[in-house]
């Protein structure tokens, strides 16, 4: 597609509940990462993946977040149980490059609040 | 870990007034960007600076990367109502793959 495409836009989970982010990066995108960022707060990286593999998972906050890439496109973002500080916009970014400095595009994010 | 502070974190100003927007770490950064993003949006890039020194501008805003790779500015000229939203700086070497750093953003209000 055009640029990335996440869904849903937003989500209202109870706590306790479980959700699914899905993110549609670029064609072809190599790279893609996921983010979280609390209201007024800049987004602080969750978890990196290239093609299928996911390298880096240091940013996520606990193993209650999980993430998965399987056939190197399309990811989903699972958190399970959620809490009320879960509460927070989810960004998924792409790029075709892996490697410093790249560009990276940017979804319009899901806003997920837990009730 | 590498952290960055952006300051001001909140900068209300009337239409045609100068900004300046700082961004500053002790760690070094490869390179360092300026998002900015609006309500309901992701951000959107506005500039990439890789030298220490460099100076890149773009139409009303100039954007500085300092010598040491540790800090950086964004100067707007005479704000438009337009320019209104979160600017966010982020720095990127702490990997291989470029994974960001973000500042916690300037919430810039222009009033017309």
């Amino acid at each position: 597609g055009a640029g990335v495409s996440q869904s849903p836009r937003y989500k209202v989970a109870k706590r306790g509940q479980d959700v699914a982010l899905r993110c549609d990066p670029i064609s072809g995108h190599v790279s893609l990462f996921w983010y979280q960022q609390a209201l007024g707060q800049g987004p602080e990286f969750l978890t990196y993946f290239q093609n299928e593999a996911q390298l880096d998972k240091s940013g996520l906050p606990s193993d209650r977040f999980f993430a998965e890439r399987p056939e190197g496109s399309v990811s989903t973002l699972k958190i399970q149980r959620t809490q009320q500080e879960d509460s927070a916009v989810y960004l998924c970014a792409s790029s075709s490059i892996v490697g410093s400095p790249i560009p990276v595009t940017f979804g319009s994010g899901t806003r997920l609040t837990v009730v | 870990t590498q952290l960055l502070e952006q300051s001001p974190q909140f900068l209300s100003i009337q239409e045609g007034e100068n900004l300046t927007v700082y961004c500053n770490s002790s760690s070094v950064f490869s390179s360092l960007q300026w998002y900015r993003q609006e309500p309901g949006e992701g951000p959107v890039l506005l500039v990439t600076v890789v030298t220490g020194g460099e100076v890149k501008k773009l139409k009303r805003l100039t954007f500085q990367f300092g010598d040491a790779r540790k800090d950086s500015s964004l100067h707007i000229t005479a704000a438009q109502p337009g320019d209104t939203g979160l600017y966010l700086c982020a720095g990127s070497g702490g990997t291989s793959y470029g994974k960001l750093t973000f500042g916690q953003g300037t919430i810039l209000t222009v009033h017309p």
